[in-house]
């Protein structure tokens, strides 16, 4: 069965400073995709950044970065720069077809 | 546009009532989702719908019904309420694609079964 886990149910970082959330995932597919949401206190679901597995590039976007090791079936997201309003929860998410499944969770705060 | 929305907001069920969740999306998309999330977890998807007239599983559809009679909207079905059932849903759309696009994401639904 494919799962999604996140080892870090929550991180701090200080303003400005850069923070990196795990993420590991098990599935016996190839070519599948990565996600991170953000969600904060007001529940919607953001799209921070997505990865295709048949990429080996690394994703980014703009202060948001992926390190995607496929072999290890790790996804972790860097925040760079790290700004108050990135304090929110924090969802990796695996999919393929039409199933998704998504991990627990990281909480992070952003510390002024 | 108004993307994905969702009602109600809020709703307190006593156990063994019926409700439906409503959800439509103005983007013509094919692809519908309802996941729901239990406090403290990830979401789980329930059921979804690749085009009007199709629905299938996803990983915990027990307790629950779907229809899909047009694109715009994709009602989900609580029969017989029980507090298991007690958590935050949300609905969520996408486009056609052989690439696994961008789902766009309803402001959820709270219930409360009691």
């Amino acid at each position: 069965a494919q799962t999604v886990t996140q080892s870090q149910p929550e991180m701090s970082v200080q303003e400005a400073e850069t923070v990196t959330l795990s993420c590991t995932y098990d599935t016996s597919e190839n070519n599948y995709y990565l996600f991170w949401y953000k969600q904060p206190p007001s529940r919607q679901m953001i799209l921070v950044i997505r990865q295709e597995a048949y990429k080996q590039q690394n994703a980014t976007e703009n202060r948001f970065s992926v390190n995607f090791q496929k072999a290890a079936k790790s996804f972790s997201l860097k925040i760079s720069d790290s700004q108050l309003g990135d304090t929110a929860m924090y969802f990796c998410a695996w999919a393929w077809g039409n199933d998704m499944r998504f991990g627990a969770g990281t909480r992070l705060t952003v510390k002024p | 546009n108004a993307g994905v929305t969702q009602t109600p907001k809020f709703r307190i069920l006593k156990i063994g009532q019926s409700m439906t969740l409503q959800c439509a999306q103005d983007m013509n998309h094919n692809y519908m989702y309802w996941y729901r999330q239990d406090p403290g977890m990830g979401l789980k998807l329930i059921y979804y719908s690749v085009g009007a007239g199709i629905t299938d599983k996803g990983e915990v559809p027990n307790g629950y019904n779907v229809s899909r009679s047009t694109t715009e909207d994709f009602p989900l079905r609580l029969e017989l309420a029980a507090p298991s059932q007690t958590s935050v849903y949300f609905c969520a759309s996408r486009s056609t694609g052989g690439a696994f696009g961008t789902q766009y994401f309803g402001p959820g639904t709270r219930l409360l079964v009691l």
